[in-house]
């Protein structure tokens, strides 16, 4: 069974530019997730997805960041525009189903973005 | 809002020698995972080990076990006869239906393992 996927692994950009990243879910994972993982600090959740609906995303600076998943699959995380504090590992898992029962999270490996 | 702590930011042991990492957790849920995560130098998480609060019997897997203490809200992991592999950052983590079912993760633990 292939894994979570992420891409770009790694990522340079100047401040107030702007980056997306890619996620795809182990294939039939209901809920996907995205974290941001500052140097130093445990993962901390972003946003969280029930196929293409948001069920959580109360942490996400929405001012500059944005994340969609259409058709409920693939997923995109963007910053608009970036600041030198959203340099950190932008992490993505999935897991089968959410709600009354855990479920495991299966991560993908990560992207790591520089903000210069 | 429920809180992990990792008390130890680091940690060496020896090679084949027994190691226990430190997590403490605050919350007034009754019903709750607790979990121990490796991420390793590629940056993926990988599960470690799991303990449901409702379980008396702490949870073993292999040569990791945990020392689940509900009481005291403390939830250690124990890593015998521990191999270069181990290598890693470890993290605690907590998860209920009261933190509308996300994972909190305490701040981490660099093991370092010496041949």
């Amino acid at each position: 069974e292939a894994g979570v996927a992420q891409s770009p692994r790694y990522k340079i950009i100047e401040k107030r530019q702007s980056v997306a990243f890619w996620c795809n879910p182990i294939s039939g994972h209901a809920t996907l997730y995205w974290y941001q993982q500052i140097l130093g600090q445990g993962p901390k959740l972003l946003i969280q997805f029930q196929n293409n609906g948001v069920v959580d995303d109360s942490q996400l600076p929405k001012d500059r960041f944005s994340a969609e998943r259409l058709k409920g699959v693939d997923s995109t995380l963007k910053i608009q525009p970036a600041k030198l504090e959203d340099s950190a590992v932008y992490l993505c898992a999935s897991s089968s189903t959410a709600q009354s029962s855990y479920n495991e999270q299966f991560f993908g490996p990560g992207t790591r973005l520089t903000v210069l | 809002a429920q809180t992990v702590t990792q008390s130890q930011p680091e940690m060496s042991v020896q090679e084949a020698e027994t190691v226990t990492l430190s997590c403490t957790y605050d919350t007034s849920e009754s019903d709750y995972y607790l979990f121990w995560y490796k991420q390793p130098p590629s940056r993926q998480m990988i599960l470690v080990i799991r303990q449901e609060a409702y379980k008396q019997q702490n949870a073993t897997e292999n040569r990791f076990s945990v020392n689940f203490q509900k009481a005291a809200k403390s939830f250690s992991l124990k890593i015998s006869d521990s191999q270069l592999g181990d290598a890693a950052m470890y993290f605690c983590a907590f998860y209920s239906g009261g933190s509308n079912y996300k994972l909190t993760f305490g701040k981490g633990t660099l093991l370092t393992v010496n041949p």
